[in-house]
């Protein structure tokens, strides 16, 4: 079946702007997961949907940042006033998440963002 | 929250050569160790996970080792080739989000020369 997809690829901004990337995770999938990764350094967690739940806001770096997750399935991701620092690729992934045990992540193929 | 060590940073084997990459975690009630491969500009994909009900776990030429006591496991990769050529994450889960979201160790990259 198909894998997540996100959109744009490529989002070029300039600072002060807002941007928002999109995710369509794995039909089915309960969970999703909004990853940072900055050029050559490891996955920094973002925030985490599982269901209908509110979401899991921990590793949001500022207020700048917002995600929404519509009827389940389908996130926003947002970052308002872009700052040059934001610049990465924002990752999201999905799991179809059990009962007590971390499920596999499925990610997909990002979007790279740069800010000028 | 669950911090991981990952090393080493770069690794350079020969064609055929082992590579082993060790990661260490401080959450001692983790329970879900996995592995993924990274090529230049794709995403991360799943290459082996290990669950704490097992000490070790293999997959062809590739293999996961637990050790919970001194919480630390290990990729093992036999027979490199060059397509094996990538950069390898390990993770844990994040005590913070109900051991649900992921913490990365920083990664490690592969080149097996040919």
């Amino acid at each position: 079946g198909a894998g997540v997809s996100q959109s744009p690829s490529n989002k070029v901004t300039e600072k002060g702007k807002d941007v928002e990337l999109r995710c369509d995770p794995i039909s089915g999938h309960t969970a999703l997961y909004w990853y940072r990764q900055s050029l050559g350094q490891g996955l920094e967690f973002l925030i985490y949907f599982q269901g209908n739940s509110a979401p899991d806001k921990s590793g949001l770096p500022s207020d700048r940042f917002s995600a929404e997750r519509t009827g389940g399935s389908v996130s926003t991701l947002t970052i308002q006033r872009t700052q040059q620092e934001d610049s990465a690729v924002y990752l999201c992934a999905s799991s179809n998440t059990g009962g007590g045990v971390t499920d596999t992540q499925y990610f997909g193929p990002g979007t790279r963002l740069t800010v000028l | 929250g669950e911090n991981v060590e990952q090393h080493p940073s770069t690794l350079s084997v020969q064609e055929g050569d082992s590579a082993v990459i060790k990661c260490t975690y401080s959450d001692s009630a983790s329970n879900y160790f996995p592995w993924y491969k990274q090529e230049l500009g794709k995403r991360p994909q799943l290459i082996i996970d290990i669950r704490s009900n097992v000490g070790e776990k293999k997959d062809q030429r590739i293999a996961v080792t637990l050790n919970k006591t001194a919480k630390h496991f290990s990729l093992h990769i036999t027979e490199t080739q060059p397509e094996d050529s990538a950069v390898y994450f390990c993770a844990a889960p994040r005590q913070d989000t109900g051991r649900r979201a992921l913490t990365f160790g920083s990664g490690t990259r592969l080149q097996v020369q040919p």
